[in-house]
Protein backbone atom coordinates (compact mmCIF):
# COMPACT_ATOMS: atom_id res chain seq x y z
CA UNK A 1 0.00 0.00 0.00
CA UNK A 2 1.40 3.34 -1.06
CA UNK A 3 -0.59 5.33 0.91
CA UNK A 4 -4.18 7.87 1.13
CA UNK A 5 -4.71 8.42 -2.41
CA UNK A 6 -7.16 11.13 -3.66
CA UNK A 7 -8.60 11.69 -7.09
CA UNK A 8 -9.27 14.20 -9.12
CA UNK A 9 -5.63 16.03 -8.26
CA UNK A 10 -7.65 18.57 -9.82
CA UNK A 11 -10.94 20.15 -10.31
CA UNK A 12 -11.85 23.25 -12.17
CA UNK A 13 -16.00 23.74 -12.60
CA UNK A 14 -18.52 26.56 -12.99
CA UNK A 15 -20.45 27.68 -10.12
CA UNK A 16 -23.25 25.95 -10.00
CA UNK A 17 -22.05 22.50 -10.84
CA UNK A 18 -21.75 19.93 -8.40
CA UNK A 19 -18.86 18.02 -7.96
CA UNK A 20 -17.61 14.56 -6.20
CA UNK A 21 -13.82 13.93 -4.75
CA UNK A 22 -12.50 10.15 -3.77
CA UNK A 23 -10.26 9.07 -1.10
CA UNK A 24 -8.81 5.87 -0.66
CA UNK A 25 -7.35 5.59 2.74
CA UNK A 26 -4.72 3.38 3.90
CA UNK A 27 -6.27 0.01 4.08
CA UNK A 28 -6.22 -1.31 7.36
CA UNK A 29 -7.30 2.42 8.67
CA UNK A 30 -10.43 2.36 10.10
CA UNK A 31 -11.05 6.43 10.59
CA UNK A 32 -11.17 8.94 7.49
CA UNK A 33 -10.78 12.77 7.86
CA UNK A 34 -11.22 15.45 5.84
CA UNK A 35 -9.90 18.87 5.89
CA UNK A 36 -10.04 22.07 3.84
CA UNK A 37 -7.17 24.11 3.15
CA UNK A 38 -7.12 27.69 1.56
CA UNK A 39 -4.13 29.69 0.43
CA UNK A 40 -1.76 30.42 3.54
CA UNK A 41 -3.86 28.77 5.81
CA UNK A 42 -3.49 25.59 7.82
CA UNK A 43 -5.72 22.62 7.13
CA UNK A 44 -9.49 22.59 8.62
CA UNK A 45 -11.54 19.75 9.79
CA UNK A 46 -14.66 19.17 7.82
CA UNK A 47 -15.90 15.83 8.80
CA UNK A 48 -14.69 12.60 9.83
CA UNK A 49 -15.61 8.52 9.96
CA UNK A 50 -14.91 5.61 11.81
CA UNK A 51 -15.63 2.47 9.23
CA UNK A 52 -18.91 3.43 7.74
CA UNK A 53 -20.32 5.94 10.37
CA UNK A 54 -19.83 9.41 10.62
CA UNK A 55 -18.76 10.53 13.85
CA UNK A 56 -18.15 14.28 13.71
CA UNK A 57 -18.96 17.19 11.23
CA UNK A 58 -17.88 20.79 11.45
CA UNK A 59 -19.89 23.56 11.60
CA UNK A 60 -18.09 24.58 8.21
CA UNK A 61 -20.00 21.65 6.50
CA UNK A 62 -22.38 23.63 4.91
CA UNK A 63 -25.49 21.62 3.66
CA UNK A 64 -24.25 21.61 0.15
CA UNK A 65 -21.52 19.60 1.45
CA UNK A 66 -22.31 15.61 2.11
CA UNK A 67 -19.42 12.87 3.02
CA UNK A 68 -20.06 9.09 2.91
CA UNK A 69 -18.24 5.91 3.32
CA UNK A 70 -20.95 3.41 2.22
CA UNK A 71 -18.56 0.30 2.83
CA UNK A 72 -15.80 1.78 5.44
CA UNK A 73 -13.59 1.90 3.38
CA UNK A 74 -12.92 4.45 0.43
CA UNK A 75 -14.87 7.80 1.01
CA UNK A 76 -16.36 10.83 -1.30
CA UNK A 77 -17.12 14.19 -1.11
CA UNK A 78 -19.76 15.66 -2.35
CA UNK A 79 -20.48 19.59 -3.08
CA UNK A 80 -23.71 20.28 -4.35
CA UNK A 81 -24.46 24.42 -6.52
CA UNK A 82 -20.81 25.09 -5.84
CA UNK A 83 -19.65 28.88 -4.85
CA UNK A 84 -16.59 30.47 -5.45
CA UNK A 85 -15.86 30.56 -1.79
CA UNK A 86 -15.28 26.72 -2.15
CA UNK A 87 -11.99 27.05 -3.90
CA UNK A 88 -9.99 25.50 -1.83
CA UNK A 89 -8.11 22.14 -1.27
CA UNK A 90 -9.55 19.12 0.14
CA UNK A 91 -7.37 16.71 2.30
CA UNK A 92 -7.84 13.39 3.01
CA UNK A 93 -6.33 11.69 5.83
CA UNK A 94 -6.66 8.19 7.82
CA UNK A 95 -5.54 6.79 10.60
CA UNK A 96 -5.85 3.59 13.10
CA UNK A 97 -8.11 4.19 15.73
CA UNK A 98 -7.73 2.28 19.09
CA UNK A 99 -3.72 2.27 18.76
CA UNK A 100 -2.08 4.98 21.47
CA UNK A 101 -1.41 8.16 19.59
CA UNK A 102 -1.65 7.00 15.95
CA UNK A 103 -0.97 9.80 13.77
CA UNK A 104 -2.79 10.66 10.74
CA UNK A 105 -1.79 10.24 6.89
CA UNK A 106 -2.62 12.69 4.54
CA UNK A 107 -3.37 12.35 0.56
CA UNK A 108 -2.02 14.62 -1.61
CA UNK A 109 -5.53 16.63 -1.97
CA UNK A 110 -7.91 17.41 -4.51
CA UNK A 111 -7.34 21.27 -5.56
CA UNK A 112 -10.66 22.39 -6.67
CA UNK A 113 -11.08 25.95 -8.34
CA UNK A 114 -14.71 27.03 -9.13
CA UNK A 115 -15.10 29.78 -11.59
CA UNK B 1 -12.59 25.05 22.27
CA UNK B 2 -8.93 24.30 21.35
CA UNK B 3 -6.90 26.53 19.54
CA UNK B 4 -3.25 26.61 17.64
CA UNK B 5 -0.95 29.42 17.38
CA UNK B 6 2.18 29.84 15.32
CA UNK B 7 2.90 33.42 15.41
CA UNK B 8 5.97 33.24 13.04
CA UNK B 9 4.34 33.50 9.63
CA UNK B 10 7.42 33.46 7.23
CA UNK B 11 11.00 32.48 8.61
CA UNK B 12 14.28 32.71 6.04
CA UNK B 13 17.41 31.43 6.99
CA UNK B 14 20.83 30.86 5.20
CA UNK B 15 21.83 26.94 4.64
CA UNK B 16 23.82 25.69 8.04
CA UNK B 17 21.67 27.76 9.92
CA UNK B 18 19.38 26.63 13.33
CA UNK B 19 16.02 27.47 13.08
CA UNK B 20 13.30 27.16 15.98
CA UNK B 21 9.97 27.06 14.98
CA UNK B 22 7.68 28.40 17.89
CA UNK B 23 3.87 26.63 18.55
CA UNK B 24 1.67 28.11 21.69
CA UNK B 25 -1.64 25.91 21.72
CA UNK B 26 -4.80 26.17 24.36
CA UNK B 27 -6.90 23.51 25.32
CA UNK B 28 -9.17 22.35 28.24
CA UNK B 29 -8.36 18.75 28.04
CA UNK B 30 -5.64 17.38 30.38
CA UNK B 31 -5.03 14.38 27.79
CA UNK B 32 -4.00 15.66 24.38
CA UNK B 33 -1.72 15.08 21.62
CA UNK B 34 0.76 17.39 19.19
CA UNK B 35 2.26 16.97 16.00
CA UNK B 36 4.38 18.73 13.65
CA UNK B 37 3.82 18.15 9.69
CA UNK B 38 5.75 19.37 6.74
CA UNK B 39 3.90 20.60 3.75
CA UNK B 40 6.67 20.66 1.03
CA UNK B 41 5.94 22.96 -2.42
CA UNK B 42 4.48 19.70 -4.14
CA UNK B 43 1.64 20.06 -1.49
CA UNK B 44 0.96 16.34 0.36
CA UNK B 45 1.42 16.75 4.36
CA UNK B 46 4.13 14.74 5.69
CA UNK B 47 4.07 13.64 9.62
CA UNK B 48 7.17 14.66 11.40
CA UNK B 49 6.16 13.49 15.56
CA UNK B 50 3.69 13.39 17.82
CA UNK B 51 3.42 13.63 21.16
CA UNK B 52 1.09 13.11 24.08
CA UNK B 53 0.43 15.20 27.11
CA UNK B 54 2.05 12.89 29.65
CA UNK B 55 5.29 12.90 28.16
CA UNK B 56 7.37 16.30 28.28
CA UNK B 57 10.87 14.42 27.04
CA UNK B 58 12.05 16.42 24.61
CA UNK B 59 13.00 14.34 21.58
CA UNK B 60 15.72 14.46 19.01
CA UNK B 61 15.65 12.73 15.63
CA UNK B 62 18.59 13.56 13.46
CA UNK B 63 18.75 17.46 12.38
CA UNK B 64 15.42 17.78 14.12
CA UNK B 65 14.53 18.03 17.74
CA UNK B 66 11.37 19.25 19.72
CA UNK B 67 10.57 21.09 23.38
CA UNK B 68 7.28 20.50 24.55
CA UNK B 69 6.80 22.62 27.55
CA UNK B 70 3.40 22.39 29.73
CA UNK B 71 3.82 24.85 31.84
CA UNK B 72 4.13 26.96 28.97
CA UNK B 73 1.91 25.39 26.59
CA UNK B 74 4.24 24.96 24.19
CA UNK B 75 5.81 22.62 21.41
CA UNK B 76 8.87 23.96 19.55
CA UNK B 77 10.61 22.58 17.04
CA UNK B 78 14.38 23.53 15.50
CA UNK B 79 16.26 22.06 13.00
CA UNK B 80 19.75 21.89 13.23
CA UNK B 81 22.18 22.88 10.31
CA UNK B 82 19.03 23.86 7.93
CA UNK B 83 19.23 22.71 4.20
CA UNK B 84 17.75 23.92 1.35
CA UNK B 85 15.20 20.94 1.13
CA UNK B 86 14.14 22.12 4.65
CA UNK B 87 11.97 25.08 2.77
CA UNK B 88 8.62 24.17 3.09
CA UNK B 89 5.67 24.88 5.53
CA UNK B 90 5.38 23.95 8.92
CA UNK B 91 2.21 23.06 10.60
CA UNK B 92 1.92 22.24 14.75
CA UNK B 93 -1.60 20.84 15.54
CA UNK B 94 -3.40 19.35 18.05
CA UNK B 95 -5.97 16.46 18.79
CA UNK B 96 -8.10 15.52 21.91
CA UNK B 97 -7.83 12.68 23.23
CA UNK B 98 -11.04 10.73 23.33
CA UNK B 99 -9.79 8.15 25.83
CA UNK B 100 -6.60 7.05 27.59
CA UNK B 101 -5.24 4.64 24.66
CA UNK B 102 -6.93 6.27 21.47
CA UNK B 103 -5.39 8.43 19.37
CA UNK B 104 -7.40 11.57 19.23
CA UNK B 105 -9.68 12.69 16.94
CA UNK B 106 -9.71 15.96 14.82
CA UNK B 107 -6.61 17.59 13.97
CA UNK B 108 -6.59 21.58 14.57
CA UNK B 109 -4.08 23.26 12.87
CA UNK B 110 -1.99 26.13 13.81
CA UNK B 111 -1.50 28.72 10.54
CA UNK B 112 1.62 27.25 9.36
CA UNK B 113 5.26 28.68 9.29
CA UNK B 114 7.01 28.95 5.89
CA UNK B 115 10.30 28.39 5.98
CA UNK B 116 12.82 29.26 3.33
CA UNK B 117 16.51 28.24 3.28
CA UNK B 118 18.77 29.76 1.40
CA UNK B 119 21.47 28.01 -0.45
Amino acid sequence: DTGVSQNPRHKITKRGQNVTFRCDPISEHNRLYWYRQTLGQGPEFLTYFQNEAQLEKSRLLSDRFSAERPKGSFSTLEIQRTEQGDSAMYLCASSLYGLAGSEQFFGPGTRLTVL
Amino acid sequence: AQKVTQAQTEISVVEKEDVTLDCVYETRDTTYYLFWYKQPPSGELVFLIRRNSFDEQNEISGRYSWNFQKSTSSFNFTITASQVVDSAVYFCALSEAEGLETSGSRLTFGEGTQLTVNP
